[in-house]
């Protein structure tokens, strides 16, 4: 079964500052997907960006990028120029077709910006 | 888009008791998934709908069981209610393909008592 950790319960950053948030996931398979979501205290999970395995560029969404070591199994989030409202529990998500389409989930890492 | 939508937003029931939850997915999608999101950890995978059948399922007990119909909305039922059933009910909403991510609702907070 793929297992995905988040070994960063809490993390803080200066608005305006950079932040990177952590994830590493195991599985044996070569064909996957991996996802960040952001979730606000509205409680939905918006989706903040994703990369494909097979691609070895990084994906970008704005002020939002990852840095996928496809061999290391990582997969970091890096924010830059942090705004108030990115404040929220983001999670990491894997998804392969072995796991019949489901996102397996780490547990979180809640992030705070302070002004 | 519509997006997704899910009703009620809170729900308080009593042990032993009953609950169907209701989801409307963003229209056009396809494949429909329930994720269980207890107090302070990642959502958990209940089990997942494509074109009104089940093809993928976690590790949840019978009691949890669920429809999907052809007008894309789609309903999760909980029997036999539990203390531990508490918990954030997320439905999402997909293509269905690999490489997309779910769209997914603001959740309801079931309360078991």
């Amino acid at each position: 079964a793929q297992t995905v950790t988040q070994s960063q319960p809490e993390m803080s950053v200066q608005e305006a500052e950079t932040v990177t948030l952590s994830c590493t996931y195991d599985t044996s398979e070569s064909d996957y997907y991996l996802f960040w979501y952001k979730q606000p205290p509205s409680r939905q999970m918006i989706l903040v960006i994703r990369q494909e395995a097979y691609k070895q560029q990084n994906a970008t969404e704005n002020r939002f990028s990852v840095n996928f070591q496809k061999a290391a199994k990582s997969f970091s989030l890096k924010i830059s120029d942090s705004q108030l409202g990115d404040a929220a529990m983001y999670f990491c998500a894997y998804r392969s077709l072995n796991s019949g389409y489901a996102l397996n989930f780490g547990k979180g890492t809640s992030l705070l910006v302070t002004p | 888009e519509t997006g997704v939508t899910q009703s009620p937003t809170h729900l308080i029931k009593t042990r032993g008791q009953q609950v169907t939850l209701r989801c409307s997915s963003q229209s056009g999608h396809n494949t429909v998934s329930w994720y269980q999101q207890a107090l302070g950890q990642g959502p958990q995978f209940i089990f997942q709908y494509y074109r009104e059948e089940e093809n993928g399922r976690g590790n949840f007990p019978p009691r949890f069981s669920g429809l999907q119909f052809p007008n894309y909305s789609s309903e999760l039922n909980v029997n036999a209610l539990e203390l531990d059933d508490s918990a954030l009910y997320l439905c999402a909403s997909s293509l269905g393909s690999l490489r997309y991510g779910y769209t997914f609702g603001s959740g309801t907070r079931l309360t078991v008592v």
